[in-house]
């Protein structure tokens, strides 16, 4: 089944300690997302890539980068984790067609803890 | 100013019944995607139902439908003949912009627990 992918489910780092979580999809999607969602908050959009340009979001902090090697990967690299970054990080991917419509698909997610 | 307003933070609804989840939104853009998603405790996001600003009628999909009141801005999901497997968090979420420039936004979510 086409799908998307998050590896690891379950992450822990240490303190400033770099991580990188990975996202793959077999959807052929356009169009990849970060999410970072904390506990019993709506997900807020980091960056995303359409194609290969990167759109970071304005409060997205430096901490965070992303990178697309292709269309089916996307990793999400947290330079130096700190306490307040602890949370779940959705990875979504849609296929823009120009239209309103575009259903996001989700992937698991990974849920990073910092100690 | 919030784009998405979800002001329900938690809901009850007895199993086998109706339950309406509110959605209000805020947007310039008259091109606009409207989606509900459903977040149970594993954490995955599942889609539920879209409506885009420019379909006529409300949207179905078997037991989810959409109740969209475009002047009004809102964008309530009703879910008929609840089950206990409903319970979980849901979302309202909005896509505006195009190209590469469009995202999404969510709302701050509603907690529903389908009572036995």
């Amino acid at each position: 089944d086409a799908m998307v992918i998050q590896n690891p489910r379950y992450q822990v780092t240490q303190f400033g300690k770099p991580v990188t979580l990975s996202c793959s999809q077999t959807l052929n999607h356009n169009v990849m997302y970060w999410y970072q969602q904390k506990s019993s908050q709506a997900p807020k959009l980091l960056f995303h890539y359409y194609d290969k340009d990167f759109n970071n979001e304005a409060d997205t902090p430096d901490n965070f980068q992303s990178r697309r090697p292709n269309t089916s990967f996307c990793f999400l690299d947290i330079r130096s984790p700190g306490l307040g970054d602890a949370a779940m990080y959705l990875c979504a991917t849609s296929s823009d067609t120009g239209g309103a419509y575009n259903e996001q698909f989700f992937g698991p997610g990974t849920r990073l803890t910092v100690l | 100013a919030q784009k998405i307003t979800q002001t329900q933070p938690g809901m009850f609804v007895q199993e086998k019944e109706a339950v309406t989840l509110d959605c209000t939104y805020d947007t310039s853009d008259p091109s606009y995607g409207l989606f509900w998603y459903k977040q149970p405790s594993s954490g995955e996001m599942i889609f539920l139902i879209y409506q885009g600003s420019y379909d006529q009628q409300n949207a179905t999909e078997g037991r989810y439908s959409l109740n969209f009141q475009k002047a009004r801005k809102s964008a309530n999901l009703v879910i008929s003949a609840s089950q206990l497997g409903d319970s979980a968090m849901y979302f309202c979420a909005m896509r505006e912009g195009s190209g590469g420039t469009y995202k999404y936004i969510f709302g701050t979510g509603t907690r529903l627990k389908v009572l036995a």
